[in-house]
């Protein structure tokens, strides 16, 4: 079984440019997280989906972020215009509905690292 | 608000030395959900162990044990017999409960474990 699966692996931009960021969760995991770590920092929650909805985007550091995910599978994460402090590694991670009263793992991709120059 | 800390940036051992890495955690909330995540070179964080709140039997996994005790707030992870391939940074982390089964973690920053011949 594929596990979550994000492109590119690495991304240097200039300042005010745009990039794209993609994930493409496990087949069937209608939950769909963003995470962010910046350079010696936690990792921290951006955002949830549950299959095309946003549930929670309370992370989101900005209005130059925009999460997508049409039609409930792949998500992009778009960055525009890039500024400096948005360099880190950018994780995306996926889960099943589990059982009412449980919380599955997320599982993780290898994450995407960005840097802006 | 939840924190996870680790205080522990780094550690370095030799191989087939125990070694344990440290977290403890806040939370207002009864109901909730530990994790360890392990991040190799390779970049993916790799789901190690999640425990909730309410079973605080300790649980041993191979070389891998976890010691949870709610009256310290505390989730320490130990590796017996450390080999090289244990060599990663380390991720404790914990869910934000609300109804529903996905959850939002809160990590903590990592611990690098450095395993030498």
């Amino acid at each position: 079984e594929a596990g979550v699966t994000q492109f590119p692996s690495h991304s240097v931009i200039e300042k005010g440019q745009t990039v794209t960021l993609r994930c493409d969760p496990i087949s069937g995991h209608d939950n769909l997280y963003w995470y962010r770590r910046v350079m010696g920092k936690e990792i921290k929650f951006l955002l949830h989906f549950v299959k095309e909805s946003k549930q929670d985007e309370s992370g989101m550091p900005n209005n130059r972020f925009l999460a997508e995910r049409t039609g409930g599978t792949y998500s992009t994460l778009k960055v525009q215009p890039a500024e400096l402090e948005d360099s880190g590694v950018y994780f995306c991670a996926s889960s099943q509905e589990g059982a009412i009263t449980g919380a599955t793992e997320a599982f993780f991709g290898q994450g995407t690292r960005l840097t802006v120059v | 608000a939840q924190k996870v800390t680790q205080a522990q940036t780094e550690i370095s051992v030799v191989e087939k030395e125990d070694v344990t890495l440290d977290c403890v955690y806040e939370t207002r909330d009864t109901t909730y959900y530990l994790f360890w995540y392990k991040q190799p070179p390779s970049g993916e964080l790799v789901f190690l162990i999640r425990r909730n709140s309410f079973d605080e039997q300790n649980e041993i996994s191979g070389r891998y044990s976890w010691n949870f005790q709610k009256s310290t707030s505390s989730f320490n992870f130990t590796i017996t017999a450390s080999q090289v391939v244990d060599s990663a940074v380390y991720f404790c982390a914990l869910s934000d409960p609300y109804t529903g089964t996905a959850s939002k973690l809160t990590f903590g920053t990592g611990t690098r474990l450095q395993v030498t011949l």
